[in-house]
């Protein structure tokens, strides 16, 4: 079925260990973002791409790296998890960044830093 | 900025009760305004979408209503199911390039008494 595919569902890291979070789509979307999801926070943007080569920050892009060499894939990187990046983790992607034929998100991967 | 506020959850309801949920935005320029739902366990869906003032979205019996006037794009439905138990979000984008981005309010969840 098409869509957005994430991998892993479920994720335990120590801190200072470093992890990718995979993100797929193959619905040929050029627009691709990362949120974290938070209790009573909503949803915080944390990277997005605009297409292949291109990648810009978000609300809160600290302590996290992304890159995008095809349309297809947009890995989030951790690169020494912290407690603090305990949450749950949303990839979307959609045909353009207005979203006005929806963005399509993942199913999430839990993320734990113990 | 741009921002979205939701009515703070959580809504419990009964089976068969009318459902609103208010939602209001602050925007520069002319947005575009969405509602996603979030099922336990599972990443967001769009719901319903309006993209220019005084357009009624509709899905799965909820409507909301782009109102100008008032910034507002409260969602309702007249009679709610056990199985519209879940977490609404509002949300906007806006901007007239590929780099816009979508910014969603923090969630209303909502749980249906039997």
């Amino acid at each position: 079925n098409a869509g957005v595919t994430q991998t892993p569902k479920f994720q335990v890291l120590k801190t200072g260990q470093s992890m990718t979070l995979q993100c797929a789509q193959d619905m040929n979307h050029e627009y691709m973002s990362w949120y974290r999801q938070d209790p009573g926070m909503g949803l915080r943007l944390i990277h997005y791409s605009v297409g292949a080569g291109i990648t810009d920050q978000g609300e809160v892009p600290n302590g996290y790296n992304v890159s995008r060499s095809t349309t297809e894939d947009f890995p989030l990187r951790l690169l020494s998890a912290a407690p603090s990046q305990t949450s749950v983790y949303f990839c979307a992607s959609s045909y353009s960044g207005e979203g006005l034929g929806g963005y399509t998100f993942g199913s999430g991967t839990r993320l734990t830093v113990v | 900025g741009d921002s979205v506020t939701q009515m703070e959850g959580p809504v419990t309801l009964s089976e068969e009760a009318f459902l609103t949920i208010n939602c209001t935005y602050t925007a520069t320029g002319y947005p575009s305004l969405f509602w996603y739902v979030q099922y336990p366990g599972e990443g967001l869906q769009l719901l319903l979408k309006a993209t220019k003032a005084d357009d009624k979205g509709s899905n799965k019996g909820f409507e909301a209503t782009y109102r100008k006037e008032t910034t507002s794009f409260h969602l309702e439905k007249g009679s709610v199911q056990v199985s519209d138990s879940a977490v609404y979000f509002c949300a906007l984008t806006s901007g007239y390039s590929s780099a816009s981005k979508i910014i969603f309010g923090s969630g209303t969840r909502l749980s249906i008494r039997p």
